[in-house]
């Protein structure tokens, strides 16, 4: 199984900074990683796939990037409807697994 | 528009079982593999099973092998989980989810339905 570890676990900031969140696997899975955003009580919904492309409709503010073990997402300019919960997923084989998770929360 | 419309989940006590269905609509189901993604109350997201399209390989983790068996029919645009021997732990709000066939995202997600063991 491959571990995927995000940091940090909390991360505290305020409306038009910017967001730097990380996620470490426990063995390469090439861009086989997506991010997904997750608001209380919703669905989550995807965000970036192959480590760096953003899904539709996505703003321009979130990008992706990393290969191998180590990935970043970082949200340029944090909007108020940016707080919420990110997950990366790494799909290298049939076995997906998630990261535990980072929780982005206003300042 | 796509949806995938999750439903059968309820109160269970523990060792019973409960069969949850995704109904899927918006796109071509019989091209997508699909997943079981659960959320246990204030965790984080845990993938329980897949089954791609047409071969209809399966694959589960662990912690549900031998306990809970996934299954599709195209053909009604459906998905499904056969949950059995519940225990507490499995206690989630149980997501259906595609992804396209070969090692892709998971790219869109249900609504989920809440499954608790309890006695």
């Amino acid at each position: 199984e491959i571990v995927l570890t995000q940091s940090p676990g909390t991360l505290s900031l305020s409306p038009g900074e910017r967001a730097t969140l990380s996620c470490r696997a426990s063995q390469s899975v090439n861009t086989k990683l997506a991010w997904h955003q997750q608001k209380p009580g919703q669905s989550p919904r995807l965000l970036i796939y192959d480590a760096s492309f953003r899904a539709t409709g996505i703003p321009d503010r979130f990008s992706g990037s990393g290969s191998a073990t180590d990935f970043s997402l970082i949200i340029s300019r944090l909007e108020p409807e940016d707080f919420a919960v990110y997950y990366c997923q790494q799909y290298y084989n049939s076995l997906i697994t998630f990261g535990q998770g980072t929780r982005l929360e206003i300042k | 528009e796509v949806q995938l419309v999750e439903s059968g989940g309820g109160l269970v006590t523990p060792g019973g079982s409960l069969r949850l269905s995704c109904a899927a609509s918006g796109f071509t189901f019989g091209t997508y593999s699909m997943n079981w993604v659960r959320q246990a109350p204030g965790k984080g997201l845990e993938w329980v099973a897949s089954m791609t399209s047409v071969s209809g390989y399966k694959y589960y983790a662990d912690s549900v092998r031998g306990r809970f068996t996934i299954s599709r029919d195209n053909a009604e645009n459906s998905l499904y989980l056969q949950m059995d021997s519940l225990r507490a732990e499995d206690t989630a709000v149980y997501y259906c989810a595609r992804e396209e066939d070969g090692y892709k995202p998971i790219d869109f997600w249900g609504q989920g339905t809440l499954v608790t063991v309890s006695s």
